[in-house]
């Protein structure tokens, strides 16, 4: 079974703070994804990767970075945070590009106040 | 754009109910389809995945059936159980011109009392 870790669980920054999230798989997946999750939006791509240095825009890209170093780790990067990216932000990966089973993390709570 | 509905907000059930989840959705091509589960205090995990190349999922009891004449894809069980409570995602993947596209319904949270 695939193994996806997030850190940190919980977050509270404020406006304009620099907050890094962390996700690593341990399954050697080629393909790793940041969402986030709010009610009445399911879970919404922000940016994915097929691979060490790739990066690739997902659908809500706007205020996020993301830097994949190695095939395991994956961060989500928010330079200057704001109120509206408190989420609850999952990251996942697959063997091979989305039309292939995902395998989630257990998520980041962040709070941006 | 393309986009999954998911109408039902909540469903609330007995144990041994039929479980009925409805999920549309749109696009200009065949995508694959899924249904996620996500139980409290977990991400999302694969309930269901279907292709064009089969036309049904069925796991743990449920199934879904990817019908592209009506573009739905919902989801059925015929007796739920109390640890069956939890928001369940249908989902859409594809490649377009942008790239790599996967689109998430709003969720649907199943409430089962014993």
């Amino acid at each position: 079974e695939a193994a996806v870790t997030q850190s940190p669980r919980n977050k509270v920054t404020v406006t304009g703070g620099n907050v890094t999230l962390s996700c690593r798989q341990t399954n050697s997946h080629n393909y790793m994804y940041w969402y986030r999750q709010d009610t009445g939006h399911g879970l919404r791509l922000i940016h994915y990767s097929y691979g060490a240095g790739n990066l690739q825009i997902g659908d809500v890209p706007d205020g996020y970075k993301a830097t994949r170093t190695t095939q395991e780790d994956f961060f989500l990067l928010l330079e200057l945070a704001s109120p509206s990216q408190t989420s609850l932000y999952f990251c996942a990966s697959s063997p091979d590009w989305g039309g292939d089973t995902q395998y989630f993390g257990p998520g980041t709570r962040l709070l941006v106040l | 754009g393309d986009s999954v509905t998911q109408k039902q907000g909540q469903v609330t059930l007995s144990e041994d109910d039929f479980l009925f989840i409805n999920c549309t959705y749109s696009t200009t091509t065949y995508p694959t389809l899924f249904w996620y589960v996500q139980y409290p205090g977990q991400g999302p995990q694969l309930l269901l995945k279907v292709t064009t190349a089969n036309n049904k999922g069925i796991s743990r009891g449920f199934e879904a059936t990817y019908d592209k004449g009506t573009t739905s894809f919902h989801l059925q069980k015929a007796s739920v159980q109390e640890s069956d409570s939890a928001v369940y995602f249908c989902a859409l993947a594809e490649w377009g011109a942008g790239g790599y596209k996967v689109v998430f319904g709003s969720g649907t949270r199943l409430l089962v009392s014993p």
